[in-house]
């Protein structure tokens, strides 16, 4: 099946600092999801990004399709940031998402 | 607009005992569903997924089962249940085609 990997597995910032987190796969996907898990274990989601670039306030997303791989974007990080943010893709025909491991990010203030 | 309502929110249950976990979904017809799990600190694994009302496709072998009796209705199941069982379980919910996975709050499991 498709292999997701995610860069950083861990990363550490102050707040108000900006970060990129990287989704790497395998082959070419159908759909493309960024969430966020907060401290409770709900996923929330960031963006559906099969391909091209999509703003929503401070964090956007751009997935290059063609070279597999998708970037997740926080500018100006608040501590309400901090969780485990997972890329997760659907490739072919397969019945559902395949997740990386995340990037658990921590804001510190 | 569509909800997703999963129950309850926590578990304890002992080994042997059985398990009922249920999820639905409101606002929408026919809509895909799935089962994930989390295990503690790692990432999600699909363990079932249904496209229609007593149709299952199970992903892993495992000690766990699935229903789907009613179109927006979606059941996991154990008969008796392993320690190896504990975890965080994720139901989830989608349109036709390729289109977006949303979640709901999720069950968190402990078996002792």
């Amino acid at each position: 099946g498709i292999q997701v990997e995610q860069s950083p597995p861990d990363l550490i910032l102050q707040e108000g600092a900006n970060s990129t987190l990287r989704c790497n796969f395998s082959d070419s996907v159908n759909n493309l999801q960024w969430f966020h898990q907060n401290p409770w274990g709900q996923l929330i989601n960031l963006f559906y990004i099969p391909s091209g670039t999509k703003q929503n306030g401070r964090l956007s997303a751009t997935t290059v399709a063609t070279e597999r791989y998708s970037l997740l974007y926080i500018s100006s990080s608040q501590t309400t940031d901090s969780g485990v943010y997972f890329c997760a893709v659907i490739s072919g025909g397969a019945d559902g998402l395949t997740f990386g491991k995340g990037t658990h990010l921590i804001i510190q203030p | 607009s569509q909800t997703i309502h999963q129950w309850p929110a926590t578990l304890v249950q002992p080994v042997g005992s059985p398990l009922s976990l249920e999820c639905t979904v409101e606002g929408t017809s026919n809509p895909n569903l799935y089962w994930y799990r989390q295990a503690a600190g790692r990432g999600l694994q699909l363990l079932f997924y249904s496209v229609g009302i007593g149709q299952i496709s199970s992903e892993v072998p495992q000690n766990l089962s699935a229903s789907r009796p009613q179109d927006r209705q979606f059941i996991l199941s154990s008969k008796k249940l392993l320690l190896s069982d504990s975890g965080f379980y994720l139901c989830a919910w989608s349109g036709q085609g390729d289109t977006p996975l949303h979640f709901g709050n999720g069950t968190r499991l402990t078996v002792t």
